[in-house]
């Protein structure tokens, strides 16, 4: 069985800090992705990482994909309140489907 | 942009009733999903479908069942409503796309609160 663990579960940072996610695995996935949802909404997705070692950047957010495609990391820098959401990684599973990790909730206080 | 609607955001039903829940995707996907989420129990599968009138079990089918009559509309229906039922419903399409990762991109719905009393 695939699973996707995050850490931590919950992150509580004040303003202009920095931050890093992590998401891991004991089995390969051939892409994951980052979503990010906002309270009373579904996820949107924020990117699609597919090469080990690969890395992107989105504004203040770096994701990256290990070596051997079983984690990956997501960084914030210089955190901003509009930050504040809980943050998803999903792989793809066997039939096509997404198998998710139980997220970890960012609150980033003024 | 694609844009995934479900038909309600809000949903209060009694115990035993009939709940259809309804997904409508505007991307001529082929794929489409259906996810109950609990807090601290993360997002869980129910069904999904590849195509027209075909469905596949999830991790948690119970309870549900589903209708995919049109490409466009993915319908969750809950036979006989049960307060552990009580959840936020997510309904999510993707492209199929054989052997490439963007596949695998799923675009969701507002979600629909559904409570079950």
């Amino acid at each position: 069985t695939q699973l996707l663990e995050q850490s931590p579960q919950f992150l509580s940072i004040q303003e202009g800090e920095n931050l890093t996610v992590y998401c891991n695995s004991s089995s390969v996935f051939s892409s994951l992705q980052w979503y990010r949802q906002e309270p009373g909404e579904g996820p949107v997705l924020l990117v699609t990482v597919v090469t080990g070692g690969e890395v992107k950047k989105l504004k203040r957010l770096t994701f990256q994909f290990g070596d051997a495609r079983k984690d990956s990391s997501l960084h914030i820098t210089a955190a901003q309140p509009g930050d504040t959401g809980l943050y998803l990684c999903a792989g793809g599973g066997s039939q096509g489907n997404l198998i998710f990790g139980k997220g970890t909730k960012l609150s980033v206080k003024p | 942009d694609v844009k995934v609607t479900q038909s309600s955001r809000y949903l209060v039903k009694r115990t035993g009733e009939k709940v259809f829940l309804e997904c409508v995707q505007d991307m001529d996907h082929e794929n489409m999903f259906w996810y109950r989420q609990d807090p601290g129990l993360g997002l869980r599968l129910i069904y999904f479908s590849y195509d027209v009138k075909m469905k596949e079990k999830g991790d948690i089918p119970e309870g549900y069942s589903v209708s995919r009559e049109k490409k466009e509309r993915f319908s969750l229906i809950l036979e006989s409503a049960s307060t552990n039922q009580t959840s936020m419903y997510l309904c999510a399409s993707s492209l199929w796309l054989a052997l490439n990762p963007s596949s695998y991109e799923q675009y969701f719905g507002p979600g629909t609160r559904l409570t079950v009393t």
